[in-house]
């Protein structure tokens, strides 16, 4: 089974600030990781994902995550946010191999707000 | 090329009513799912499908139904609505699991009263 843990629930932050959004992830297999975004009134749309090879992830909107096999983390980053950033972003993983039919797992979501 | 949609948009049900929220993709996606969103609980999946005539049930299954007998449209079936089923549903479809991305429909709010 899989599981993924986002550690804020809600960020706040004035713009123009960096944002660092945790993830971490529990799995007994090799995944897949994946960041969405949600606009307010909005379905979910994909920020970036990691599948294999480099570690650094580059996605939409000058966001970016790192995948640290060792400690279990895919974190979101961004150096400089603007008030349009504001949305809830969800992690989620999914089973690299097998017989998952794509099935994601999420985490509980991290509520950012941006501050003029 | 409208993606992933959704109707309704909002609907409010009376304790044991039934109702239908439909779901249609335009890409050819073999795989569709449904995840319903509680507040602070992310996404949790309902039911998903591999293809035409193939249906399968996630992590809360309980409620609900579906079937799917065309690639473009996986109708989620509730029946005798309880007010547990308040929530955000969301359909999403990808071309295969794995590595492929799974694009989301703009939801359907349910409130049960």
């Amino acid at each position: 089974a899989q599981s993924v843990t986002q550690l804020d629930s809600q960020v706040p932050v004035f713009e123009e600030a960096p944002v660092e959004l945790r993830c971490n992830y529990s799995s007994s297999v090799s995944v897949y990781l994946f960041w969405y975004v949600q606009y307010p009134n909005q379905g979910l749309q994909l920020l970036l994902k990691y599948l294999s090879g480099s570690t650094l992830v580059k996605g939409i909107n000058g966001f970016e995550a790192e995948f640290n096999k060792s400690q279990t983390s895919f974190h979101l980053r961004k150096p400089s946010v603007h008030i349009s950033d504001t949305a809830e972003y969800f992690c989620a993983v999914r089973n690299a191999g097998g017989t998952s039919y794509g099935k994601l797992t999420f985490g509980q979501g991290t509520i950012l707000t941006v501050h003029p | 090329n409208a993606g992933v949609t959704q109707t309704p948009k909002f609907r409010i049900l009376k304790i044991g009513q039934s109702m239908t929220l439909q779901c249609a993709q335009d890409m050819n996606h073999n795989y569709m799912y449904w995840y319903r969103q509680d507040p602070g609980m992310g996404l949790k999946l309902i039911y998903y499908s591999v293809g035409a005539g193939i249906t399968d049930k996630g992590e809360v299954p309980n409620g609900y139904n579906v079937s799917r007998s065309t690639t473009e449209d996986f109708p989620l079936r509730l029946e005798l609505a309880a007010p547990s089923q308040t929530s955000v549903y969301f359909c999403a479809s990808s071309q295969r699991g794995g590595r492929e991305t799974q694009y989301f429909g703009p939801g359907t709010r349910l409130l049960v009263l």
